[in-house]
C-alpha cells in the first residue's frame, strides 16, 4: 500500500465544473507537494506546503487553488478549467521542506477537462 | 536550461538483457541530490534511489545498479538481467539547494518477452 493517497484517481470535468483533488500522506512527513505532468512534458512543480505554510506557488493559475488543513492533507480546488488543464496531477510528501529530501509519490490522480 | 538530461526517450529490450539509461545533470552547487524514479503505467512515481554529491560510491540493489560520476555529470542507472515488470518510464532528477526536484524528460523502457 502506498503511503500517499490520492483521490479520485480519474475525474472527467467541464470547464465550467468545481471539483477537488484530494491527497493524504501516511508517513508522517511534514511537507507536501502537488506536480503536473502532461503528456511530453517534465514534470511540473505547482504548489509546495512545510508545516501546513504554503512556501510555493510555481506560477499557477488562480483556477487552481490549494489547501492544506493539516500536514497529512492536501487538495486541490479546481474551477474553471481549461482542455489544457487535462493531466496527470500527483501528490507527494517529504520529511520536510528542505534539499535533499526524498519525495514520496502518490498514484496520480488523471484528469480529463471537456 | 535544462538541468536533467535524459537523451534516451525510448529502448526496448528482450527479456533478460540489461539496459543502462542515461542521465547527465548541470549543476553549479557544490552540494546537490540526485534521484531516480521509477513511474509504471499505473502513475505512480516508485523512489528508487538518493545520492549526495559527496558519495560517488557506485551502489548495487538487486538487478538496479548506479554509477555515480562527477567528472561528467552524470548518474547512470542499469538494470542487469531485465524482467517485463521493469517496463516503465523512469526518471532521473536534481535537488539543488532548496526543495524542488528537477526532473529529467524520463526514457520509456520496453521490456519485450
Amino acid at each position: 500500500e502506498t503511503g500517499v493517497t490520492q483521490t479520485p484517481r480519474h475525474l472527467v470535468m467541464g470547464m465550467t465544473n468545481k471539483k477537488s483533488l484530494k491527497c493524504e500522506q501516511h508517513l508522517g512527513h511534514n511537507a507536501m507537494y502537488w506536480y503536473k505532468q502532461s503528456a511530453k512534458k517534465p514534470l511540473e512543480l505547482m504548489f509546495v506546503y512545510n508545516f501546513k505554510e504554503q512556501t510555493e506557488n510555481n506560477s499557477v493559475p488562480s483556477r487552481f487553488s490549494p489547501e492544506c488543513p493539516n500536514s497529512s492533507h492536501l487538495f486541490l480546488h479546481l474551477h474553471t478549467l481549461q482542455p489544457e488543464d487535462s493531466a496527470l496531477y500527483l501528490c507527494a510528501s517529504s520529511q520536510e521542506g528542505g534539499a535533499g529530501n526524498t519525495i514520496y509519490f502518490g498514484e496520480g490522480s488523471w484528469l480529463t477537462v471537456v | 536550461a535544462q538541468k536533467v538530461t535524459q537523451a534516451q526517450t525510448e529502448i526496448s529490450v528482450v527479456e533478460k538483457e540489461d539496459v543502462t539509461l542515461d542521465c547527465v545533470y548541470e549543476t553549479r552547487d557544490t552540494t546537490y541530490y540526485l534521484f531516480w524514479y521509477k513511474q509504471p503505467p499505473s502513475g505512480e512515481l516508485v523512489f528508487l534511489i538518493r545520492r549526495n554529491s559527496f558519495d560517488e560510491q557506485n551502489e548495487i540493489s538487486g538487478r538496479y545498479s548506479w554509477n555515480f560520476q562527477k567528472s561528467t555529470s552524470s548518474f547512470n542507472f542499469t538494470i542487469t538481467a531485465s524482467q517485463v515488470v521493469d517496463s516503465a518510464v523512469y526518471f532521473c532528477a536534481l535537488s539543488e539547494d532548496d526543495y524542488k526536484l528537477s526532473f529529467g524528460a524520463g526514457t520509456t523502457v520496453t521490456v519485450r518477452a
